[in-house]
């Protein structure tokens, strides 16, 4: 078995700040993602990673970075925080073609 | 556009009936998968069944069963014999895997509600 951590659970950040959100998995999986939910919607795809320096946006990029260093690890920067912005960001990983994708906990953000 | 289409946004039924849920999915890929997931009141997502686009057979999983209908670009998810404990949103995604991508794009959710 395996698990997926998300750092910090709880982010409070001010408005225009930069701010960042960590994910760590040891299922050795390939494909990592980063979604955005807001309260009562959907999840949507922000960015993913097939590999170790791959970056892909998915439908909400903008306004936010991220980086994959390694196999293990997906971070997740709002460039600017913005009030609008709070939501819960949920990481997720998987094995190319796998049955299943694991999620994490989340990580709660409230700007200020 | 949406890829991923869930038009119902809240069912409502008795303990111990059957529910369907719908879903229609956009995609030019040959191969894809299909998933269902339920998100419970605590936020946890957990993975339910997935149906592979290749398969002709629906899958199955305890009282979880799928209507797929490639046709029409449709995977409905039908769970027999509800419990209240069913009572979750429940999301429909997609992956589409292909040379260098590896996307999965979620619907919006439909809330069901098992009334006792």
């Amino acid at each position: 078995g395996g698990i997926i951590t998300q750092t910090p659970k709880f982010l409070i950040g001010q408005e225009g700040q930069k701010l960042t959100l960590k994910c760590q998995q040891n299922f050795n999986h390939d494909t990592m993602y980063w979604y955005r939910q807001d309260s009562g919607k959907g999840l949507r795809l922000i960015y993913y990673s097939i590999t170790e320096n791959d970056l892909q946006k998915g439908d909400l990029s903008e306004g936010y970075d991220a980086s994959r260093e390694k196999k293990s690890s997906f971070s997740l920067t709002v460039t600017s925080a913005q009030k609008n912005e709070m939501a819960v960001f949920l990481c997720a990983s998987s094995r190319i073609r796998d049955r299943e994708v694991f999620f994490g906990k989340g990580t709660r953000l409230t700007v200020v | 556009a949406q890829k991923v289409t869930q038009t119902q946004t809240s069912i409502s039924v008795m303990e111990k009936t059957t529910v369907t849920m719908d879903c229609v999915y956009e995609t030019r890929d040959s191969s894809y998968f299909l998933f269902w997931y339920k998100q419970t009141a605590s936020g946890e997502i957990v993975f339910l069944i997935r149906q592979d686009s290749y398969k002709k057979e629906n899958a199955t999983e305890g009282h979880y069963s799928l209507n797929f209908q490639k046709p029409k670009s449709s995977i409905g998810l039908i769970i027999t014999a509800t419990q209240i404990e069913d009572s979750a949103v429940y999301f429909c995604a997609m992956r589409e895997v292909t040379e260098g991508a590896d996307r999965l794009t979620f619907g919006k959710g439909t809330q069901l509600i098992i009334q006792p």
